[in-house]
């Protein structure tokens, strides 16, 4: 079974400021996915990142990037220029390959990015 | 294009009674899922379906819990009698096939008094 580990409930960073979050995860698997969802107080979740594990470069998308170590079964996510609507729990998951496509998600970081 | 649609939105009812969750989900998504999300956790999955087919309930409670999706589009969560424990976040998800990305709906918070 796959778990996904989140050490920080929470964090908070300044406006314009950078910010990493990050996970750890532990499986047998060789060819997985890994994500990062956004949801903010209104409860939907959105995909803000996709890392596919047989990849070696980083996935980046606008001022959001990860560093994906798998070696070392981390999987981090930076957010640069952090705005305000930024602000809310970010989920790191991972999804094996093939038909068993069910999300393994961690706790949660709660995000609060200030003035 | 649409997203995921959930409704109710919020649902309140009383302990041992029956409520019902409609999910609709993307256009052409032939994957299904049903997500628990209790306070302060992540996401778990209950059911999931390929097509009409629920291909993954292993974890769904079936003494209380049942859903269906018929002709393989919408979908409905049920459980019958509801408990005090059954208060969370009910998220749906659907993706092109089962090995895509995941897209949730807003879900459906239900509080059991």
């Amino acid at each position: 079974a796959q778990t996904v580990t989140q050490s920080q409930p929470e964090m908070s960073v300044q406006e314009a400021e950078t910010v990493t979050l990050s996970c750890t995860y532990d499986t047998s698997e060789n060819n997985y996915y890994l994500f990062w969802y956004k949801q903010p107080p209104s409860r939907q979740m959105i995909l803000v990142i996709r890392q596919e594990a047989y990849k070696q470069q980083n996935a980046t998308e606008n001022r959001f990037s990860v560093n994906f170590q798998k070696a070392a079964k981390s999987f981090s996510l930076k957010i640069s220029d952090s705005q305000l609507g930024d602000t809310a729990m970010y989920f790191c998951a991972f999804m094996k390959t093939g038909t068993a496509s069910k999300l393994t998600f961690g706790t949660g970081t709660r995000l609060q990015v200030t003035l | 294009e649409a997203g995921v649609v959930q409704s109710p939105r919020y649902k309140i009812i009383e302990k041992k009674q029956p409520v019902a969750f409609w999910c609709n989900p993307i256009s052409g998504h032939n994957t299904l899922y049903w997500y628990l999300q209790n306070l302060g956790q992540g996401p778990e999955l209950l059911i999931r379906y390929e097509n009409e087919e629920a291909v993954d309930d292993s974890q769904l409670p079936k003494d209380r819990f049942s859903a269906e999706r018929l002709k393989g589009v919408d979908s409905t969560l049920k459980i019958q009698p509801a408990e005090l424990g059954d208060s969370a976040v009910y998220l749906c998800a659907s993706s092109p096939d089962s090995a895509e990305t995941q897209y949730f709906g807003p879900g459906t918070r239900l509080l059991v008094l």
